[in-house]
């Protein structure tokens, strides 16, 4: 079954940039998609299909993905983009959804 | 604006079936979207359960297929989630979501906690 791995946790401080990376054999042939979950919120699509933002996600968080890597980049963090980050594709080979182990963000 | 909201027992009995409900609102479940459940146990990631269409195409996590059915009401313009043999290892934050283009999870609802326990 496909697989994504991502670091457990990032640490930055405020007004830096974040990178939090998504790895899977050749995830650059898929479309990658990113969630924030905040504690006792919904989560929120901050990132879809490897680099769109949808309405209402500032412009500091972007995306990428070629070959094994997919990144979710967030620019000029503030104290309110501290969440876990999760990247999610879709496995055409098994008809699945298959999510990361999340990334926990901490802004220092 | 979309929303969807979870609702069904917070308390399910070991061996027992949880059955949670996903209200869709601003939506029609008969449109072109799949509609998903998503769990969160404690301490632990995002784990995909299933997703369904209105035309009863469905896909589960191999994981789970042996006790999951999803299903929609187009009367009520909601989707449900029945998980049987529910054992402490399914209790968890429930979340339903709309499935949209390339399989990308964009309205989810708040989460309903579902603890197993006797």
């Amino acid at each position: 079954s496909y697989v994504l791995t991502q670091p457990p946790s990032v640490s930055v401080a405020p007004g830096q940039t974040a990178t939090i990376t998504c790895g899977g054999e050749n995830i650059g042939a898929k479309s990658v998609h990113w969630y924030q979950l905040k504690p006792g919120q919904a989560p929120v699509l901050v990132v879809h299909e490897d680099s769109n933002r949808p309405s209402g996600i500032p412009e500091r968080f972007s995306g990428s993905n070629s070959g094994n890597t997919a990144t979710l980049t967030i620019s000029r963090v503030e104290a309110g983009d501290e969440a876990d980050y999760y990247c999610q594709v879709w496995d055409s080979g098994s008809y699945r959804v298959v999510f990361g182990g999340g990334t926990k963000l901490t802004v220092l | 604006q979309v929303q969807l909201q979870e609702s069904g027992p917070g308390l399910v009995k070991p061996s027992g079936t949880l059955s949670l409900t996903c209200g869709v609102s601003g939506d029609s479940i008969s449109s072109s979207n799949w509609w998903s459940w998503v769990r969160q146990a404690p301490g632990k990631g995002l784990e995909w359960i299933g997703e369904m269409h209105h035309r009863g195409n469905s896909n589960y996590n191999p994981s789970l297929k042996s006790r999951v059915t999803i299903s929609v009401d187009e009367s009520k313009n909601q989707f449900s989630l029945n998980l049987t043999s529910v054992t402490a290892a399914d209790t968890a934050v429930y979340y339903c979501a709309r499935t949209w283009s390339q399989n990308g999870l964009d309205v989810w609802g708040q989460g309903t906690t579902v603890i197993v326990s006797s």
